[in-house]
């Protein structure tokens, strides 16, 4: 098993510009999210999916929109990045909601110029 | 919002000692997550807690899930160079969603 993967690794973009972060896994997790990991601030949740065609808000999901018509993918989508959006992002996933070992991807480190 | 308080910030010790870091929060949670993130990859799964009370070990690790449900701690015994990273409390409460400290960053000496 390969496990969570993202892509890409590092990626750097203009104030406006639009792109998606990619993440896959390949164990059969019901439940997917994305976190963003600033300095000082720990993990913050973007959004999450229980499932395929069902998604939710976390705690910071302003400037993000996400899909799920797969149960092995889940992309986090940046309509329009603001520097704000600086930050590294992981992709996680668990067997299920009440499955509490979250298994991460190596991150996306992004830089909003 | 940000809901638990990882302490210390960072921590700067010897090879050989021993290290201890905490986590408290206001608010009770069901379960207690402890994780290790080395530079540039992503956090990974050292213990998990599921009772208050509850004492657990992974090899040089112990953590323990606190009596009031509001704390928890990690101890790492005999430090070695390879425990150099972040580490990272989470709690569950009942939405099941994991709430993150702000992380501990441990930096060894030879």
């Amino acid at each position: 098993n390969a496990g969570v993967t993202q892509t890409p690794k590092f990626q750097v973009l203009k104030t406006g510009q639009s792109m998606t972060l990619q993440c896959a896994q390949d164990m059969n997790h019901e439940y997917m999210s994305w976190y963003r990991q600033d300095p000082g601030m720990g993990l913050r949740l973007i959004h999450y999916s229980v499932g395929a065609g069902i998604t939710d808000q976390g705690e910071v999901p302003n400037g993000y929109n996400v899909s799920r018509s797969t149960t092995e993918d889940f992309p986090l989508r940046l309509l329009s990045a603001a520097p704000s959006q600086t930050s590294v992002y992981f992709c996680a996933s668990r067997t299920s909601l009440s499955s509490y070992e979250q298994y991460f991807g190596p991150g996306t480190r992004l830089t909003v110029t | 919002g940000q809901q638990l308080n990882q302490s210390p910030q960072s921590m700067f010790i010897q090879e050989g000692e021993d290290v201890s870091m905490n986590c408290t929060s206001s608010s009770i949670f069901n379960t207690w997550l402890w994780y290790k993130q080395d530079p540039g990859e992503g956090p990974v799964l050292l213990i998990a807690l599921y009772k208050a009370g509850e004492l657990t070990s992974n090899g040089r690790l112990t953590a323990q899930f606190g009596i009031t449900r509001k704390d928890s701690f990690l101890n790492i015994s005999a430090s070695i160079p390879s425990d150099v990273g972040i580490y990272f409390c989470a709690g569950i409460q009942g939405a099941q969603k994991l709430v993150f400290g702000q992380g501990t960053r441990l930096t060894i000496n030879p």
